[in-house]
């Protein structure tokens, strides 16, 4: 079965200081993973997602098939980083997504 | 064009009554995905378009859970018999298509059974 997990459910840093939100699921197939995030009154929206390889707003994620892992990272945190994220996951035959039970963000000034 | 749409943003309901909430996608995504969100559980699937294909209503908690697509296009999910339990913001979401193509969710609507 697909399971993503994400064991922080809040994680405060100060301004300026790295950042990095784990993700790890259990996919016995080559899956798709993605990070959403909802900042506070709007909609979820999509971050980063593995295969574009990008980095989005500072963050970056790399897939570590070896440790079934996409944890999210940002050298320096920003205020306006603080948001929930979601890591999810979708199968390589393209159906459901699967979604962690989120992280807490807090960057505190 | 607009984003995905859900209505109403806020619905309160009493124990026993029925409810429907409305999800219209964007226009041209042929897959639609209806999610729960709780507090501290995260995002729980519910059911999931694509095309013309049978819905896959493996996450449906019960079976006062129903939920229809009606033209490819708009989403109606009905809760019989509503339960305090059933209580949390119902997210919708549609993409593309089933490979490589993204989520765009709505606002969601805020439930809460009385």
């Amino acid at each position: 079965a697909q399971r993503v997990t994400q064991p922080e459910k809040l994680l405060s840093v100060f301004k300026g200081a790295p950042v990095e939100l784990k993700c790890n699921y259990s996919y016995s197939g080559s899956p798709e993973l993605f990070w959403y995030v909802q900042y506070s009154r709007q909609r979820l929206q999509l971050l980063l997602r593995h295969i574009s390889r990008e980095s989005i707003k500072g963050f970056t994620a790399d897939l570590n098939k070896g440790e079934t892992s996409f944890h999210l990272k940002k050298p320096f945190a920003q205020e306006e980083d603080s948001a929930m994220y979601y890591c999810a996951l979708r199968s390589n035959y393209g159906q459901n997504f699967v979604f962690g039970p989120g992280t807490r963000l807090s960057v505190l000034p | 064009g607009a984003g995905v749409s859900q209505s109403p943003s806020n619905k309160v309901t009493e124990k026993g009554k029925d409810v429907e909430l409305r999800c219209d996608p964007i226009s041209g995504h042929t897959a639609l995905y209806w999610y729960r969100q709780s507090l501290g559980q995260g995002l729980e699937f519910l059911i999931y378009f694509q095309g013309n294909s049978a819905p896959d209503k493996s996450g449906l908690p019960s079976d006062r859970f129903s939920a229809e697509r009606t033209g490819g296009s708009v989403s109606t999910l009905t809760i019989q018999r509503t339960q305090q339990e059933d209580s949390a913001v119902y997210l919708c979401a549609s993409s593309l298509g089933p490979q490589s193509s993204p989520l765009h969710f709505g606002n969601g609507t805020r439930l809460t059974v009385t």
